[in-house]
């Protein structure tokens, strides 16, 4: 069975910090790989996806995630993180066109 | 575009009650899905509909949840008889094409 994991429950960091979260997923075949954002009060919005190409994908906000099929990685990051970042960031994977598996979130304070 | 509307936003019932969630997908889009999201944890697909038909119920635990969309556009979510363990947040989420899912802002039911 599919499955996704989130290297990190919680990361605190100051604000111009850079980001890193690590995201594994478990399936063979071809994927399409997703981070989700959802901040505080707010509903899950779409950072950035990837479906093939260019393994560097660019998202909203500065956001950029890089798939490295050998490592079945999809990790976010970010070169200087702000306040407004502070949220919960979930990873997720589907074999095109089928469910969408998520990770378990990983939660971003950010101290300004 | 108007979003992903979902009704009520907060639900506190005592266990063995019912209760119902709705779902009002964007206009136009054929997919609609229905997620658990347990504190803690990312969201689990409970159900996934084209127009109204069902795709994927593998993981709806059909002994106490229904669900249905009617005319393919407006979808209901319900619980019978519900229990502690169904505390958690119900997304609904639609897409035109499967691989992007736009979410809505959930519904929080808490069981007493």
């Amino acid at each position: 069975a599919q499955s996704v994991s989130q290297h990190n429950h919680h990361v605190i960091l100051s604000e111009a910090a850079s980001l890193e979260l690590g995201c594994n997923y478990s399936y063979g075949g071809t994927v399409n790989l997703f981070w989700y954002v959802q901040y505080p009060g707010q509903h899950l919005q779409l950072l950035l996806k990837y479906f093939s190409g260019d393994p560097l994908v660019k998202g909203i906000k500065g956001f950029e995630a890089e798939f490295i099929k050998s490592k079945f990685s999809f990790n976010l990051r970010k070169p200087s993180v702000q306040w407004s970042d502070t949220a919960e960031y979930f990873c997720a994977v589907n074999n095109q066109g089928g469910k969408l598996i998520f990770g378990q979130g990983t939660e971003l304070s950010v101290k300004p | 575009e108007a979003g992903v509307a979902q009704s009520p936003r907060y639900k506190i019932i005592e266990k063995r009650q019912s209760v119902a969630f709705w779902c009002n997908p964007i206009s136009g889009h054929a997919t609609l899905y229905w997620y658990q999201q347990i504190l803690g944890q990312g969201p689990k697909l409970l159900i996934q509909f084209q127009n109204n038909g069902v795709v994927d119920d593998s993981q709806l635990p059909k002994d106490r949840f229904s669900a249905e969309r009617l005319k393919g556009v407006d979808s209901t979510l319900k619980i019978q008889p519900a229990k502690l363990e169904d505390s958690a947040v119900y997304l609904c989420a639609s897409s035109l094409v499967s691989n992007e899912q736009y979410f809505g802002p959930g519904t929080r039911l808490t069981v007493t």
